[in-house]
C-alpha cells in the first residue's frame, strides 16, 4: 500500500464511450503524475501537475484530458479512444517534483 | 535507441543467488529511480539516488555518474523477489524515462 489510489482497477470501454479514471492521496503530496504502460514497451510520462496547474504535457492526444481539481486527487477524463489506447494507467505523486514519487496500482483499460 | 537501457531483459535464479540488473542511461540526470513492478501493475518505489550507494534490506543500488550506470542488486534472492525491476532517470525532477524492466524470476 503506498497511499496512492486509482479507481477503477479495470474498465473495458467502447470507442465512442466517455468514462474518468480517479487518482486519490492523502500524502500531502503536491505533484502528480499520469503514467501510461503498453504492452512491451516502456512507461511513459504523460501529465504533470504541480500544486493544480498543469506543468508537463508529453505530446498526449486531446482524447486524454487531465483534471487536477485539488493537490489531493488527479482525474483522466477518457473520450473517443481507440483499441491502441488499451494500456496500463498509472497515477503517481510525490511531495515536490523532485522527490521520491509513490505509485497506485495502476487502472488496466481495454478499449473495445 | 532508448535513451534508458537495461539489461538483462529477463532473468532467472535459484533461490539464494545474488542478482545484478543494470541500467545505462545516454542523458544528463538529477536522479535514478530503480522501480519495483510485481504482477497485476502496482509499482513500488525502491530507490531514487544521485551519486554513490544505497542500501535497503538485501537491496543495494549504485550509480556512476561519471559513466552513467547503475547497479541493482539482490542478495539472497527469494522467490517473493520475482518481479518486473524498472530503471528511470529524471532529466528534470520526476519528469521521468524509463528503461523497459528487467522481469526476474527466482525459483525456490
Amino acid at each position: 500500500e503506498t497511499g496512492v489510489t486509482q479507481t477503477p482497477r479495470h474498465l473495458v470501454m467502447g470507442m465512442t464511450n466517455k468514462k474518468s479514471l480517479k487518482c486519490e492521496q492523502h500524502l500531502g503530496h503536491n505533484a502528480m503524475y499520469w503514467y501510461k504502460q503498453s504492452a512491451k514497451k516502456p512507461l511513459e510520462l504523460m501529465f504533470v501537475y504541480n500544486f493544480k496547474e498543469q506543468t508537463e504535457n508529453n505530446s498526449v492526444p486531446s482524447r486524454f484530458s487531465p483534471e487536477c481539481p485539488n493537490s489531493s486527487h488527479l482525474f483522466l477524463h477518457l473520450h473517443t479512444l481507440q483499441p491502441e489506447d488499451s494500456a496500463l494507467y498509472l497515477c503517481a505523486s510525490s511531495l515536490t517534483g523532485h522527490t521520491e514519487a509513490f505509485f497506485g496500482q495502476g487502472t488496466r483499460l481495454t478499449v473495445v | 535507441k532508448n535513451e534508458v537501457e537495461q539489461s538483462p531483459q529477463n532473468l532467472t535464479a535459484q533461490e539464494g543467488e545474488f542478482i545484478t540488473i543494470n541500467c545505462s542511461y545516454s542523458v544528463g540526470i538529477s536522479a535514478l529511480h530503480w522501480l519495483q513492478q510485481h504482477p497485476g501493475g502496482g509499482i513500488v518505489s525502491l530507490f531514487m539516488l544521485s551519486s554513490g550507494k544505497k542500501k535497503h534490506g538485501r537491496l543495494i543500488a549504485t550509480i556512476n555518474i561519471q559513466e552513467k550506470h547503475s547497479s541493482l542488486h539482490i542478495t539472497a534472492s527469494h522467490p517473493r523477489d520475482s518481479a518486473v525491476y524498472i530503471c528511470a532517470v529524471g532529466a528534470a525532477g520526476n519528469k521521468l524515462t524509463f528503461g523497459g524492466g528487467t522481469r526476474v524470476l527466482v525459483k525456490p
